[in-house]
């Protein structure tokens, strides 16, 4: 079946300008996560959805970073007047949700450079 | 803060060697470690996980151990193949005894087969 999938897999953006990035869980999954890989290190959590709630949005770094789930599936990561430091590659996961223990399967990212 | 980190930052085996890579943790109400692979390129994918309740798992040709005393968990790849190259990060469930679904990543190891 179909896995997680995330688009665009590339988006380079300018300084001080907005930016959307998609996912698209495995259907059926009720739970969704946010990540962020920085170049050498490992993947950082931002943001949590169980349905169309956030259940957890402690890893938001600030208020520049929203991410939404209105109909329970697709979810979109916004982030406003993007910064240098944003750059990375956005990662999201999905899981059926019924468990803090069911294994999370990424999506192949998406590489936000911001020049 | 809590951590998941690892001893190594690269490995470098020949095809058909045994691989070990290490991970120490921090927080010791940590009940539950995956391992994950990536590949240059892709999202990470789920190669294992192991709960703290068990000492030792095994799956296709990988073993993860789980030592709670020192805090340590190794994952061991048999007939180490090319398709083995790739980065091994540890993970563990956020929150106080991984009460919480985020995950929290290690560095990662780089693993590197020659042929």
């Amino acid at each position: 079946g179909a896995g997680v999938s995330q688009t665009p897999s590339n988006k380079v953006t300018e300084k001080g300008k907005y930016v959307e990035l998609r996912c698209d869980p495995i259907s059926g999954h009720t739970a969704l996560y946010w990540y962020r890989q920085s170049l050498g290190q490992g993947p950082e959590f931002l943001i949590y959805f169980q349905g169309t709630g956030a259940a957890d949005d402690s890893g938001l770094p600030n208020d520049r970073f929203f991410a939404v789930r209105p109909e329970g599936s697709v979810s979109t990561l916004k982030i406003q007047r993007t910064e240098r430091g944003d750059s990375a590659v956005y990662l999201c996961a999905s899981s059926p949700g019924t468990s803090v223990w069911d294994t999370q399967y990424f999506g192949p990212g998406t590489r936000l450079t911001v020049l | 803060g809590e951590s998941v980190g690892l001893h190594l930052p690269t490995l470098s085996v020949q095809e058909g060697d045994n691989s070990i890579i290490n991970c120490a943790y921090s927080n010791s109400a940590s009940d539950y470690f995956i391992w994950y692979k990536q590949e240059s390129g892709k999202g990470p994918q789920f190669i294992i996980d192991i709960r703290s309740n068990m000492d030792k798992r095994q799956g296709q040709r990988v073993t993860v151990l789980l030592n709670k005393t020192v805090k340590h968990l190794s994952l061991q790849i048999a007939a180490t193949q090319p398709g083995d190259s790739a980065v091994y990060f540890c993970a563990r469930l956020g929150g106080y005894g991984g009460s919480q679904g985020n995950l929290i990543f290690g560095k990662g190891t780089k693993l590197s087969v020659k042929p």
